[in-house]
């Protein structure tokens, strides 16, 4: 099946500095992808659709200045956590649809921020 | 937007057939149900997908009554490394993020004890 990467799979950082998660889709093109947030024992909750060529969507209450994506090409979407703080300490995982749209997605492994 | 229901935890013994139910009485006429596997500090994994009957797989089956205000995700002969939590998603083909096929609810625990 289609290999969504993530890179890191996991980060430590200062409070105010800014992270940056990259998600590669390595055997298929993605015009499209998505990035969930998920806090220890909860379920995945949607950020923001990644869209290559124009602006992401972002879910209601995602601050789009504080998470920064951009859609590079059609195989590498990249989130950026601006001044990061403790509260923004989750796992972010992202996910490209299958080629015959979002009925399916195709998982990352994950990115686990620890913001000190 | 479909919400679904499942029920928060289950358990279960190796070797035992496992069924999960996921109740999703507004579902549209065009929304699939997409079942997915999520071990902890890991990306969910496709399980399958469906649409009305049954469907399987090398790993699962999917029963979807009539109606297909529910559907049942069917594991047969469980083992330890099935101990996951399972997510039951409902939404038709589309690539807003208001698509019942990108919200997870809060999932079925399951815990398969030796």
């Amino acid at each position: 099946g289609a290999v969504v990467s993530q890179h890191p799979s996991r980060v430590i950082c200062k409070s105010g500095t800014s992270v940056k998660i990259e998600c590669r889709s390595l055997d298929f093109q993605a015009t499209t992808m998505f990035w969930y947030r998920q806090f220890p024992k909860q379920s995945l909750m949607l950020m923001a659709t990644s869209n290559e060529g124009s602006k992401a969507t972002y879910e209601q209450g995602v601050e789009k200045d504080k998470f920064l994506i951009n859609h590079a090409s059609l195989t590498l979407s990249t989130l950026t956590v601006t001044s990061a703080h403790p509260e923004d300490s989750s796992f972010y995982i992202c996910s490209a649809p299958d080629r015959g749209g979002a009925v399916s997605q195709y998982f990352g492994p994950g990115t686990r921020l620890t913001v000190l | 937007l479909a919400k679904t229901t499942q029920p928060i935890s289950m358990d279960s013994y190796e070797g035992q057939e496992v069924n999960i139910t996921c109740s999703h009485n507004n579902i549209a006429t065009n929304d699939y149900i997409t079942w997915y596997q999520q071990f902890p500090s890991q990306g969910p994994r496709f399980i399958i997908q469906g649409y009305k009957t049954k469907v399987t797989n090398e790993v699962a089956s999917l029963f979807i009554p009539a109606d297909r205000k529910s559907s049942t995700l069917s594991l047969p002969r469980v083992s330890l490394s099935d101990t996951a939590v399972y997510y039951c998603l409902v939404g038709d083909m589309g690539y807003g993020g208001s698509q019942g096929n990108l919200i997870f609810g809060k999932g079925t625990k399951l815990s398969v004890k030796p």
